[in-house]
């Protein structure tokens, strides 16, 4: 069974649309992430969410938008797509904030 | 910004022991020491995490100098399938610090 699970896996699409991209975890976690790999291989912190807190990485633009309808989902929702969001956007989920997180395989954006 | 310093990339024998370097000299007390690693295309994968004391697990081992300002990464028996690339992470335990921040790592490359 995959712990950490993102649709779809790859997404296309043209610039100006609105697009999601929707994680689930089946480990319990209490605590979800959305991560950013740009083409240079950087992976930075979108977005953490605790209990129904969120935490905002403030240089992320608020065309994303995270939305959980439970502790097993964290969906992000991206409004008129750029051509810089073009990366691809990992998920993750952790039990609190000491131990491990666990990745999903990656959602591929590409925005033309 | 990420607080560890890592080699850039790294050549290891297959069977042989790989030995990862990470300075982290401006640690403070309550943070700990996460390695994470990145198989090509693939989601970060967890390996192990320390604070004070050394730690082993099934995939490595973990050693922290007492001055806790540097540690190294052991996988004991290098198989090609370790060739990644190897994030030295340093996390603040304290609520709110939730996120990973992941510098650009060591690229690891075990070799026939």
């Amino acid at each position: 069974d995959t712990a950490v699970s993102q649709t779809p896996k790859y997404l296309v699409t043209q610039m100006g649309n609105d697009k999601s991209i929707k994680c689930e975890q089946n480990l319990g976690h209490d605590t979800m992430y959305w991560y950013k790999q740009d083409s240079k291989k950087f992976l930075k912190i979108m977005f953490s969410y605790n209990n129904k807190e969120l935490i905002i990485n403030e240089t992320v633009p608020n065309r994303f938008s995270p939305k959980s309808p439970d502790k097993a989902h964290l969906n992000l929702h991206i409004n008129s797509l750029e051509l810089g969001d073009s990366a691809v956007y990992f998920c993750a989920s952790s039990q609190g904030t000491v131990e491990a997180q666990y990745f999903g395989p990656g959602t591929r954006l590409l925005v033309l | 910004d990420a607080k560890t310093t890592q080699p850039p990339s790294m050549d290891c024998a297959e069977g042989r022991a790989a030995n990862l370097p990470c300075n982290h000299s401006t640690i403070s007390g309550n943070e700990y020491v996460y390695w994470y690693r990145q198989i090509h295309s693939q989601g970060p994968q967890y390996i192990i995490h320390g604070l004070k004391n050394n730690e082993t697990n099934e995939m490595a081992s973990l050693i922290i100098t007492e001055d806790r300002k540097s540690s190294t990464l052991i996988l004991p028996h290098a198989t090609l399938r370790d060739t990644a690339v190897y994030y030295c992470i340093v996390r603040d335990s304290g609520a709110g610090s939730y996120q990973l921040t992941f510098g650009k790592g060591t690229k690891l490359s075990v070799i026939p």
